[in-house]
């Protein structure tokens, strides 16, 4: 079946540093979804990238889909500390299943 | 007010008991997920439903079970066949292939 994979898996930085993590996907990707989950918390939805190329940005988040439509991005820009927590994209699954398939997320820790 | 609630958000549950947890969405979405999440995990899927009265495994669905007689609930029973239930569980609901949207979760603990 589809599956992404995400890296890194752990990343730790100083508050200010710019820090991405990466999706994979072995086959293209009709779109690709990117969740947050602070600590304790649930996955919140951020984005969903649709287009070959595409880049989307949030404040300081910086969001690209790959021209082949096999891998996404996720950058942030001079990190603060609420910006901690675990970052998960998603890929969607068989179209007739319509479920969607999660990278293990990369989980961002951010020294003061 | 809109949105999917979990409930409860703790459970504690002796070996060999069957417990449930609730799912409800007023969200009018059609499809609803388990997942599970252990600690410094990824989601893995349960079990998932496209529709009333139909649900398909997902890929750890040995020792659970779900319904959905109604399109705004999904129970999931953890059965005592499910040998290492103290997890996070995580609800959600969606249109097809549109995003997610979760509750607050609930974390099982066997004592």
């Amino acid at each position: 079946g589809q599956q992404v994979m995400q890296i890194p898996q752990y990343q730790h930085v100083q508050e200010g540093e710019d820090f991405t993590t990466y999706c994979n996907s072995s086959t293209t990707l009709s779109n690709i979804q990117w969740y947050k989950q602070r600590p304790g918390g649930h996955p919140v939805f951020l984005i969903q990238l649709v287009k070959s190329g595409e880049v989307k940005k949030q404040k300081r988040l910086t969001f690209q889909f790959g021209e082949a439509k096999k891998n996404s991005s996720l950058h942030i820009t001079a990190t603060q500390t609420t910006d901690v927590g675990t970052y998960f994209c998603a890929g969607p699954g068989n179209t007739n299943a319509g479920k969607s398939t999660f990278g293990d997320g990369t989980t961002l820790t951010v020294k003061p | 007010d809109g949105g999917i609630t979990q409930s409860p958000k703790y459970l504690f549950r002796k070996e060999g008991q069957n417990v449930t947890l609730s799912c409800e969405q007023n969200l009018n979405h059609d499809a609803m997920y388990w997942y599970r999440q252990d600690p410094g995990q990824g989601l893995r899927l349960i079990y998932y439903s496209q529709i009333v009265n139909d649900f398909q495994k997902g890929d750890i669905a040995e020792g659970y079970s779900v319904s959905r007689e109604k399109k705004e609930s999904f129970p999931l029973t953890v059965t005592s066949a499910q040998k290492n239930p103290t997890a996070f569980y995580l609800c959600a609901s969606s249109r097809r292939n549109t995003e997610a949207f979760f509750g607050q979760g609930t974390r099982l603990t066997v004592v």
